[in-house]
């Protein structure tokens, strides 16, 4: 299995809050990735990144943004949670953009009341 | 943009029955890949199948690009085969992995 960490796995908060997600990998990839999963919508991309300090943005990036000042760490930030942010967040990992695999860590549970 | 559609969304068999399950997507893609859901709702890479036919013990995976389909087969099922299942591609243009809904596989013992 990929070594994908992500931290925490479990968080309430209010509305309002700032909230910051981490993803930590130790096999070195470039790709990183932040996926939201909700009911009936499969995954969605909100923010990739390329490599360190270079990231884009992904089909739900409204509300999020993201930092990666390290291969390793990618970190997920939600400036003021609202309700409708509240889903199951996993991150991913990939060695290249082409013809490469995503693996995926466990995921955040995130629920915003 | 592309479309990428999964049946039958849901499926429910008894254990040892086998199953076929279809992905058809729109477009050109530059990767396909399978997944399965568990239901603790880890995400476990499956296939990477962009074209051709590619087997892992009871599971197989073909995917016809110029036809725009792949299906995923699973043989011999066991109760811990249940859980959803995803296809996702990406384009060429346009990196970014586009999911289908996913069907949801019950196996019962």
């Amino acid at each position: 299995d990929a070594g994908i960490t992500q931290s925490p796995r479990h968080k309430v908060t209010e509305t309002g809050t700032p909230v910051t997600l981490r993803c930590h990998q130790t096999e070195n990839h470039r790709y990183m990735y932040w996926y939201r999963q909700d009911p009936g919508h499969g995954l969605r991309l909100i923010h990739y990144s390329y490599g360190v300090k270079d990231t884009d943005k992904g089909e739900v990036s409204d509300g999020y943004s993201v930092s990666r000042s390290k291969t390793e760490d990618f970190l997920l930030t939600l400036e003021s949670a609202t309700s409708s942010q509240t889903s199951v967040y996993f991150c991913a990992i990939s060695k290249d953009r082409v013809g490469y695999e995503q693996y995926f860590g466990p995921g955040t549970r995130l629920t915003v009341t | 943009g592309i479309q990428v559609e999964q049946s039958p969304p849901d499926l429910i068999l008894q254990e040892g029955a086998n199953s076929t399950l279809r992905c058809n997507f729109s477009d050109s893609v530059n990767n396909l890949q399978w997944f399965h859901q568990n239901p603790w709702g880890q995400l476990i890479n499956l296939f990477y199948i962009p074209s051709g036919t590619k087997q892992n013990g009871r599971l197989s995976a073909t995917t016809v690009a110029t036809e725009r389909y792949s299906l995923l087969y699973i043989s011999s099922s066991q109760t811990t085969d249940s859980g959803v299942y995803f296809c996702a591609v990406d384009l060429d243009s346009n990196y970014q992995l586009i999911w289908g809904a996913g069907t949801k596989l019950i196996i019962k013992p």
